[in-house]
């Protein structure tokens, strides 16, 4: 079975500028969520989808939006970029979403590298 | 708040000996599951090992175990055995059933000595 796909793996963009990150989960699984990974803040959750909805969202700007669709797939979107969002973007699947129990351990991508200028 | 707190940023152990990771974590839930992730570099996370709180038994994966102290709200990971390719940082993590998202810890990063 495929593991968790993102692409693409790096992307550099300039301040202001707007980005769209995709991840393809595990198949069967109907969970995606997306994580930032930066060394000074480790791993922050931004939110997770499940079913085409956003079952749960972290504390970040509203800058930082996503969606999933009708085969589960995901995209992230930043609007507006600032030097800040240079990071690690990490996507996870799982079998059933995060209040799930017992199948709720996560499966990860190898992320996004974004680097804003 | 639920909190995760790993007090290692970096440790080394010699091939073949052992080395135990520190963990803890705060919630005021009684329902959660913790997990050990490991991110060795440039490649993927994956899971090493995951104990669901109801549960006494510590769990074990082969060289890795885990001392899963309920009332002390701590979670350490033994590896047994340690091998060149146990080294990577390790993410300790939380999940709740009150607020159904992943808190990880900042991370310790192990280095393997040959």
């Amino acid at each position: 079975k495929a593991g968790v796909t993102q692409t693409p793996r790096y992307l550099i963009k300039t301040r202001g500028q707007q980005v769209t990150l995709s991840c393809s989960p595990i198949s069967g699984h109907r969970s995606v969520s997306w994580y930032q990974q930066t060394p000074g803040q480790g791993l922050q959750f931004l939110f997770e989808y499940f079913s085409e909805t956003q079952r749960n969202k972290g504390n970040f700007p509203g800058r930082f939006s996503g969606r999933q669709f009708s085969n589960s797939r995901s995209e992230m979107n930043v609007s507006t970029l600032e030097l800040g969002d240079s990071a690690l973007y990490l996507c996870a699947s799982s079998l059933v979403w995060l209040a799930g129990g017992r199948d709720n351990e996560q499966f990860f991508g190898p992320g996004t590298r974004l680097t804003v200028l | 708040a639920q909190t995760v707190t790993q007090s290692q940023p970096e440790m080394s152990v010699q091939e073949a000996e052992t080395v135990t990771l520190s963990c803890t974590y705060d919630t005021s839930e009684s329902d959660y599951y913790l997990f050990w992730y490991k991110q060795p570099p440039s490649r993927q996370m994956i899971l090493v090992i995951r104990q669901e709180a109801y549960k006494q038994q510590n769990a074990t994966e082969n060289r890795f175990s885990v001392n899963f102290q309920k009332a002390a709200k701590s979670f350490s990971l033994k590896i047994s055995d340690s091998q060149l390719g146990d080294a990577a940082m390790y993410f300790c993590a939380l999940i709740t059933s009150g607020t159904y998202k992943y808190i990880f810890g900042t991370g310790t990063r192990l280095k393997v000595l040959a």
